[in-house]
């Protein structure tokens, strides 16, 4: 079976320093992967989205960025933090031998910027 | 106008009621309708999914779809304290099993009484 694993599940960060969080599936190959951050009342926002190795695609402009190194490996990454990048991020999957239609959530990250 | 509308509650009722939650959508182009479940601090995970209108059953939970109206339904019947969750209402473009949009509500606060 296919399991998603995200990681850590919460971060404290001042402002201006880096962050990296990690995205992980199991038990599936060439899977859709996708960051989105809930905020309290905003819903969910779609930050970017991969089809493939090495394959980006960036949703709203902002100070975050993502890559995909590995086929199931999927990194968000800041240079500099911001007060405005506080929020709870997951990261999605879907795919021919996982779920049709619509994800399947990582359990998230909380990210505290102070 | 948000293409996906959905009250944000909190709905609180006592065990055993029916409840029903909704969303409303602006673009025709929507081609499944989801509804999530989410917990306090998870990831969220996928209560039924539709590509139809009318109705659909599995167990206590019911959704159903208006695309005449753009409008979505989830039926909870003996609601239970479990229940107590968010609830997000979803709406997708795509190919199954290939990169989908997805559109999340805001999500609807539910809380079941004992």
């Amino acid at each position: 079976s296919q399991t998603i694993h995200q990681w850590p599940a919460t971060l404290v960060q001042p402002v201006g320093s880096p962050l990296s969080l990690e995205c992980t599936v199991e038990g599936t190959s060439n899977p859709n992967l996708y960051w989105y951050r809930q905020a309290a009342g905003r819903g969910l926002q779609l930050l970017f989205y991969s089809v493939g190795i090495g394959q980006i695609s960036s949703e709203v402009p902002q100070n975050l960025s993502a890559s995909r190194p590995q086929d199931r490996q999927f990194i968000l990454s800041s240079k500099k933090l911001l007060l405005s990048d506080s929020g709870f991020y997951l990261c999605a999957w879907n795919g021919v031998s996982g779920q049709i239609y619509g994800y399947t959530f990582g359990s998230g990250t909380r990210l505290t910027v102070v | 106008q948000k293409e996906v509308e959905q009250d944000p509650g909190p709905l609180s009722v006592p065990e055993g009621a029916i409840v029903s939650l909704n969303c409303t959508y602006s673009n025709s182009a929507f081609q499944y309708f989801m509804w999530y479940r989410q917990y306090s601090r998870k990831g969220p995970e996928l209560l039924m999914y539709t590509y139809s209108s009318g109705n659909k059953e599995d167990g206590r939970f019911t959704a159903q779809v208006d695309k005449s109206s753009k409008y979505i339904s989830l039926f909870i019947r003996d609601s239970q304290p479990s229940d107590s969750a968010t609830y997000l209402c979803a709406m997708g473009r795509g190919n199954s099993g290939g990169y989908q949009k997805v559109t999340f509500g805001t999500g609807t606060k539910l809380q079941v009484i004992p």
